[in-house]
């Protein structure tokens, strides 16, 4: 059974740019998350997906948006890139009721 | 004060030897904690979660929960260099439908 599938591995952008990274969930897994890694704020929660609709948002700005398809693959974007937002953007799945969440190997995104 | 809270480390121990990690957290709400593992440049890996008080067994790794006072923790016996690593000590929160990450402990088994 394959893995939360991450797209792509790695990134470079420059500052003002907007950005697009996938996530394929786990077969059968409806609940997609979203999470930030940054060495100094740690592993932060960006926001939760399911049957297409965001169930709640952590607290970031408005330049962080995502979605979710009708196969449950998800998407998110951040626009107007900072230098700050360089981090690893990891995505987890989970079944439908489980708050068992399974990582995928991220997103390293670097902005110059 | 901070959510969740570890012991950042480092933490040292002999191969063979038990390590202990600790967590506290602070949202009584959370329903389920999980502990991750995390090696460098990797993504973290789920290795246990405990929903109720008590102990939760599984091979080298035990979990312990207590609610009341708000600490969880983590025992790996019987440590190998290959269990070098961050772990990541995680309450789910049912209502928020997040996990909420402390921001984990480095533990390094010496040969």
């Amino acid at each position: 059974k394959a893995g939360v599938t991450q797209t792509p591995r790695y990134l470079i952008k420059t500052r003002g740019q907007q950005v697009t990274l996938s996530c394929s969930p786990i077969s059968g897994h409806r609940s997609v998350s979203w999470y930030q890694q940054t060495p100094g704020q740690g592993l932060q929660f960006l926001f939760e997906y399911f049957s297409e609709t965001q169930r709640n948002k952590g607290n970031f700005p408005g330049r962080f948006s995502g979605r979710q398809f009708s196969n449950s693959r998800s998407e998110m974007n951040v626009s107007t890139l900072e230098l700050g937002d360089s981090a690893l953007y990891l995505c987890a799945s989970s079944f439908s009721g489980s708050d068992i969440q399974y990582f995928g190997a991220g997103t390293r995104l670097s902005v110059l | 004060q901070k959510e969740v809270e570890q012991n950042s480390g480092p933490l040292s121990v002999p191969e063979g030897a038990i390590a202990s990690l600790n967590c506290t957290y602070s949202d009584r709400g959370s329903q389920s904690f999980f502990w991750y593992r995390q090696y460098s440049g990797k993504s973290p890996e789920l290795i246990m979660f405990i929903y109720s008080n008590g102990d939760k067994e599984d091979g080298r790794f035990t979990a312990q929960l207590n609610k009341a006072s708000q600490y969880v923790s983590l025992l790996i016996r019987d440590s190998q260099p290959s269990d070098s690593a961050t772990y990541l000590c995680a309450p789910y929160s049912g209502s928020a439908r997040q996990l909420t990450f402390g921001s984990g402990t480095q533990l390094t088994v010496l040969p």
